[in-house]
């Protein structure tokens, strides 16, 4: 079965930097485009990322162009964030998605919790 | 882009329908046939419920169903069961690679 898993969060101060990692188990990631969404305490979710397939195409919310970097390695079944510049709005459960049917994120791993606070 | 409006809560008695909309705009939700619905439980990943405004994913129950007119979608939940107590989230392709989530509708069992 489809089996997603973040790792890397934790508690980080204000201007540092995390990198989040998605293993992928069950299926054949290198044939599906991957997301980041994240979700702060108590609020909705928020997509963050995706990357192709390929790994050759990548795209951002405004509100972490820049800061964050989306990658991805085929030949190890994982899905990467890189964040940086963090800020205390970034405080949140991170989740990677894999794409389903046009626009949709029909498996998600269980989060990460990213904390930014000095 | 701005979050898709949903109405923050609803709530129906057991066996009773619930119906939730999901409000954007021509550039989202109006402008592609790639809505989809996802349920979560607290402290849970999201569920997939429905994609493509109306396509319901294997292993759903088909006491879920989406539609759209418009600028707005609509997750309709018949027959409703306690296990259907959860928050539910909408969400658009919204052009140019992006991506957009509703505000989250808590759903009630009475």
């Amino acid at each position: 079965q489809v089996q997603l898993v973040e790792s890397g969060g934790g508690v980080v101060q204000p201007g540092g930097s995390l990198r989040l990692s998605c293993a992928a188990s069950g299926f054949t990631f290198s044939r599906h485009a991957m997301y980041w969404v994240r979700q702060a305490p108590g609020k909705g979710l928020e997509w963050l990322a995706v990357i192709s397939s390929d790994g050759r195409q990548k795209y951002y919310a405004d509100s972490v162009k820049g800061r964050f970097t989306v990658s991805r390695d085929n030949s190890k079944n994982t899905l990467y964030l890189q964040m940086n510049s963090l800020r205390p709005e970034d405080t949140a459960v991170s989740f990677c998605a894999r794409e389903g049917r046009r626009g949709s994120f029909d498996s998600w791993g269980q989060g990460t919790l990213v904390i930014v606070s000095s | 882009q701005s979050a898709l409006t949903q109405p923050p809560s609803a709530s129906g008695s057991p066996g009773q329908s619930v119906t939730i909309s999901c409000t954007g705009t021509s550039s989202d939700v109006g402008g592609y046939d790639f809505v989809s619905w996802y349920q979560q439980y607290p402290g849970k990943a999201p569920k997939l419920m429905i994609s493509e405004v109306n396509n319901r994913p294997s292993g759903v129950p088909d006491r879920f169903s989406g539609s759209k007119s418009g600028n707005t979608a609509s997750l309709t939940v018949s027959g409703l069961q306690a296990e259907d107590e959860a928050d539910y989230y909408c969400s658009s392709y919204a052009g140019n690679n992006n991506y957009v989530f509703g505000t989250g509708t808590k759903v009630t069992v009475l």
